[in-house]
Protein backbone atom coordinates (compact mmCIF):
# COMPACT_ATOMS: atom_id res chain seq x y z
CA UNK A 1 0.00 0.00 0.00
CA UNK A 2 1.80 3.48 -1.12
CA UNK A 3 -1.36 5.39 -0.73
CA UNK A 4 -1.92 7.86 1.91
CA UNK A 5 -5.69 8.18 2.41
CA UNK A 6 -8.12 10.81 4.29
CA UNK A 7 -11.70 10.56 5.60
CA UNK A 8 -14.11 11.91 5.19
CA UNK A 9 -13.66 13.71 1.73
CA UNK A 10 -15.60 16.66 2.51
CA UNK A 11 -16.93 18.07 5.85
CA UNK A 12 -19.29 20.99 6.36
CA UNK A 13 -19.59 21.77 10.76
CA UNK A 14 -21.40 24.93 12.37
CA UNK A 15 -19.26 26.87 14.66
CA UNK A 16 -20.07 24.78 17.63
CA UNK A 17 -19.87 21.38 16.19
CA UNK A 18 -16.99 19.06 17.17
CA UNK A 19 -15.89 16.66 14.28
CA UNK A 20 -12.44 14.60 13.50
CA UNK A 21 -10.55 14.55 10.72
CA UNK A 22 -8.38 11.24 9.71
CA UNK A 23 -5.74 10.31 8.20
CA UNK A 24 -3.97 6.79 7.86
CA UNK A 25 -0.43 5.14 5.78
CA UNK A 26 0.65 2.02 5.87
CA UNK A 27 3.94 2.39 4.35
CA UNK A 28 5.79 2.25 7.65
CA UNK A 29 6.49 6.13 7.81
CA UNK A 30 6.64 7.27 11.12
CA UNK A 31 6.88 11.16 10.56
CA UNK A 32 3.01 12.20 9.80
CA UNK A 33 2.17 15.86 9.07
CA UNK A 34 -1.14 18.23 8.57
CA UNK A 35 -1.30 21.18 5.99
CA UNK A 36 -3.61 23.82 5.53
CA UNK A 37 -4.73 24.71 2.19
CA UNK A 38 -6.45 27.72 1.43
CA UNK A 39 -7.44 27.90 -2.36
CA UNK A 40 -4.89 29.26 -4.61
CA UNK A 41 -2.16 28.96 -1.98
CA UNK A 42 0.43 26.14 -0.87
CA UNK A 43 0.28 24.50 1.94
CA UNK A 44 0.67 25.56 5.01
CA UNK A 45 2.10 23.32 8.11
CA UNK A 46 0.02 23.02 10.94
CA UNK A 47 1.64 20.36 12.71
CA UNK A 48 4.79 17.74 12.82
CA UNK A 49 4.92 14.02 14.55
CA UNK A 50 7.81 12.03 14.67
CA UNK A 51 7.75 8.40 15.86
CA UNK A 52 4.15 9.05 17.08
CA UNK A 53 5.23 12.08 19.23
CA UNK A 54 4.58 15.69 18.08
CA UNK A 55 7.60 17.84 17.34
CA UNK A 56 6.46 20.96 15.29
CA UNK A 57 3.04 23.03 16.35
CA UNK A 58 3.33 26.05 13.72
CA UNK A 59 1.30 28.15 16.25
CA UNK A 60 -1.97 26.70 15.50
CA UNK A 61 -5.05 27.66 17.39
CA UNK A 62 -6.01 25.10 20.11
CA UNK A 63 -9.50 24.73 18.25
CA UNK A 64 -7.46 22.52 16.38
CA UNK A 65 -6.15 19.56 18.00
CA UNK A 66 -4.03 16.53 16.70
CA UNK A 67 -3.49 13.08 17.85
CA UNK A 68 -1.17 10.27 16.56
CA UNK A 69 -2.77 7.05 18.34
CA UNK A 70 -0.69 4.79 16.42
CA UNK A 71 2.04 5.00 14.09
CA UNK A 72 -0.48 4.30 11.04
CA UNK A 73 -2.95 6.42 12.18
CA UNK A 74 -3.07 10.69 12.53
CA UNK A 75 -6.11 12.75 13.98
CA UNK A 76 -7.40 16.29 14.00
CA UNK A 77 -9.93 17.04 16.14
CA UNK A 78 -11.45 20.14 15.49
CA UNK A 79 -13.64 22.19 18.05
CA UNK A 80 -15.19 25.99 17.95
CA UNK A 81 -14.15 26.83 14.49
CA UNK A 82 -14.40 29.59 12.63
CA UNK A 83 -15.73 30.22 8.62
CA UNK A 84 -11.84 31.31 7.77
CA UNK A 85 -11.07 27.89 8.88
CA UNK A 86 -13.06 26.70 5.56
CA UNK A 87 -9.92 25.12 3.78
CA UNK A 88 -8.26 22.08 2.44
CA UNK A 89 -6.76 19.86 5.27
CA UNK A 90 -3.82 17.87 3.33
CA UNK A 91 -2.15 14.72 5.60
CA UNK A 92 1.38 13.90 4.38
CA UNK A 93 3.61 11.18 5.91
CA UNK A 94 7.32 10.13 4.97
CA UNK A 95 10.02 7.59 6.04
CA UNK A 96 12.17 8.40 8.67
CA UNK A 97 15.39 8.69 9.17
CA UNK A 98 15.64 10.31 6.13
CA UNK A 99 18.33 9.02 3.92
CA UNK A 100 19.52 8.28 0.14
CA UNK A 101 15.81 8.81 -1.51
CA UNK A 102 13.76 8.64 1.38
CA UNK A 103 13.02 12.52 1.49
CA UNK A 104 9.54 12.91 0.21
CA UNK A 105 6.43 13.78 1.42
CA UNK A 106 3.48 11.23 0.35
CA UNK A 107 0.16 13.69 0.66
CA UNK A 108 -3.37 12.51 0.65
CA UNK A 109 -6.23 13.70 -1.27
CA UNK A 110 -7.05 15.97 1.72
CA UNK A 111 -10.86 17.13 3.57
CA UNK A 112 -12.15 19.53 2.20
CA UNK A 113 -13.68 21.56 5.14
CA UNK A 114 -16.83 24.54 5.30
CA UNK A 115 -17.47 26.09 8.34
CA UNK A 116 -20.93 27.55 8.20
CA UNK B 1 12.94 30.77 9.48
CA UNK B 2 13.73 29.64 5.70
CA UNK B 3 11.72 31.54 2.94
CA UNK B 4 10.59 30.84 -0.04
CA UNK B 5 9.80 33.22 -3.40
CA UNK B 6 8.29 31.43 -6.75
CA UNK B 7 7.80 33.20 -10.12
CA UNK B 8 5.99 33.52 -12.02
CA UNK B 9 2.70 33.37 -10.60
CA UNK B 10 0.79 31.58 -13.79
CA UNK B 11 2.84 31.18 -16.92
CA UNK B 12 0.76 30.08 -19.98
CA UNK B 13 2.39 28.24 -23.04
CA UNK B 14 1.88 26.51 -26.25
CA UNK B 15 1.86 22.39 -26.55
CA UNK B 16 5.66 21.55 -27.19
CA UNK B 17 7.32 24.79 -25.76
CA UNK B 18 9.37 24.98 -22.54
CA UNK B 19 8.65 26.13 -19.18
CA UNK B 20 10.46 27.44 -16.47
CA UNK B 21 9.54 28.34 -13.32
CA UNK B 22 12.24 29.87 -10.80
CA UNK B 23 12.58 30.02 -6.62
CA UNK B 24 14.96 31.49 -4.15
CA UNK B 25 15.23 30.14 -1.11
CA UNK B 26 17.35 32.64 2.28
CA UNK B 27 17.87 29.60 4.19
CA UNK B 28 21.64 28.25 3.68
CA UNK B 29 20.76 25.24 5.52
CA UNK B 30 18.32 24.19 3.18
CA UNK B 31 19.43 21.01 1.55
CA UNK B 32 16.55 19.35 0.02
CA UNK B 33 14.70 21.16 -2.78
CA UNK B 34 11.64 19.31 -4.26
CA UNK B 35 8.69 20.48 -6.89
CA UNK B 36 4.77 19.29 -6.18
CA UNK B 37 2.71 19.35 -9.18
CA UNK B 38 -0.57 19.93 -8.07
CA UNK B 39 -3.43 19.05 -10.42
CA UNK B 40 -8.03 20.79 -9.36
CA UNK B 41 -9.55 19.34 -6.58
CA UNK B 42 -6.13 16.87 -5.99
CA UNK B 43 -3.69 16.60 -3.57
CA UNK B 44 -0.18 17.57 -4.08
CA UNK B 45 2.27 14.97 -6.20
CA UNK B 46 6.31 14.94 -5.92
CA UNK B 47 7.11 15.36 -9.46
CA UNK B 48 11.25 15.58 -9.13
CA UNK B 49 13.56 16.72 -5.76
CA UNK B 50 17.00 17.54 -5.96
CA UNK B 51 19.68 17.88 -2.93
CA UNK B 52 21.98 19.93 -2.26
CA UNK B 53 24.64 17.86 -3.60
CA UNK B 54 23.84 17.74 -7.08
CA UNK B 55 23.56 21.05 -9.18
CA UNK B 56 21.30 19.16 -11.95
CA UNK B 57 18.87 16.35 -12.19
CA UNK B 58 16.73 15.16 -14.86
CA UNK B 59 13.93 13.01 -15.72
CA UNK B 60 11.96 12.62 -19.00
CA UNK B 61 10.95 16.15 -19.69
CA UNK B 62 11.36 17.28 -16.50
CA UNK B 63 14.85 18.51 -15.35
CA UNK B 64 15.68 20.87 -12.20
CA UNK B 65 18.74 22.91 -11.06
CA UNK B 66 20.17 24.27 -8.22
CA UNK B 67 22.32 27.07 -8.01
CA UNK B 68 23.52 26.93 -3.79
CA UNK B 69 26.01 29.75 -4.07
CA UNK B 70 22.93 32.06 -4.89
CA UNK B 71 20.15 30.10 -3.49
CA UNK B 72 17.99 29.50 -6.35
CA UNK B 73 16.60 26.47 -8.32
CA UNK B 74 14.38 26.27 -11.09
CA UNK B 75 12.04 23.79 -13.13
CA UNK B 76 12.13 22.80 -16.44
CA UNK B 77 9.47 21.58 -18.25
CA UNK B 78 10.69 20.38 -21.82
CA UNK B 79 8.17 19.59 -24.85
CA UNK B 80 4.82 20.44 -22.87
CA UNK B 81 1.64 19.02 -23.15
CA UNK B 82 -1.98 19.21 -22.06
CA UNK B 83 -1.29 17.18 -19.32
CA UNK B 84 1.26 19.30 -17.90
CA UNK B 85 -1.30 21.94 -17.19
CA UNK B 86 -1.77 22.39 -13.04
CA UNK B 87 -0.20 24.33 -10.20
CA UNK B 88 3.83 23.44 -9.47
CA UNK B 89 4.92 24.32 -6.10
CA UNK B 90 8.91 24.52 -5.10
CA UNK B 91 10.02 24.10 -1.65
CA UNK B 92 12.86 23.96 0.55
CA UNK B 93 13.61 21.88 3.62
CA UNK B 94 16.61 20.78 5.58
CA UNK B 95 16.89 17.36 6.14
CA UNK B 96 17.89 15.98 9.39
CA UNK B 97 16.08 19.05 11.04
CA UNK B 98 13.39 18.22 13.53
CA UNK B 99 10.21 17.25 11.07
CA UNK B 100 11.97 17.92 7.91
CA UNK B 101 9.61 21.23 7.68
CA UNK B 102 8.81 21.69 4.11
CA UNK B 103 8.68 25.68 3.21
CA UNK B 104 6.54 26.02 -0.35
CA UNK B 105 6.91 28.34 -2.58
CA UNK B 106 3.61 30.71 -3.73
CA UNK B 107 3.18 28.36 -6.98
CA UNK B 108 3.12 28.71 -10.11
CA UNK B 109 -0.14 28.19 -12.54
CA UNK B 110 0.87 26.49 -16.12
CA UNK B 111 -1.55 26.28 -18.62
CA UNK B 112 -0.32 24.36 -21.82
CA UNK B 113 -2.89 25.37 -24.41
CA UNK B 114 -3.02 22.69 -27.68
Amino acid sequence: DTEVTQTPKHLVMGMTNKKSLKCEQHMGHRAMYWYKQKAKKPPELMFVYSYEKLSINESVPSRFSPECPNSSLLNLHLHALQPEDSALYLCASRQVPSSGRYNEQFFGPGTRLTVL
Amino acid sequence: GENVEQHPSTLSVQEGDSAVIKCTYSDSASNYFPWYKQELGKRPQLIIDIRSNVGEKKDQRIAVTLNKTAKHFSLHITETQPEDSAVYFCAASSIGAAGNKLTFGGGTRVLVKP
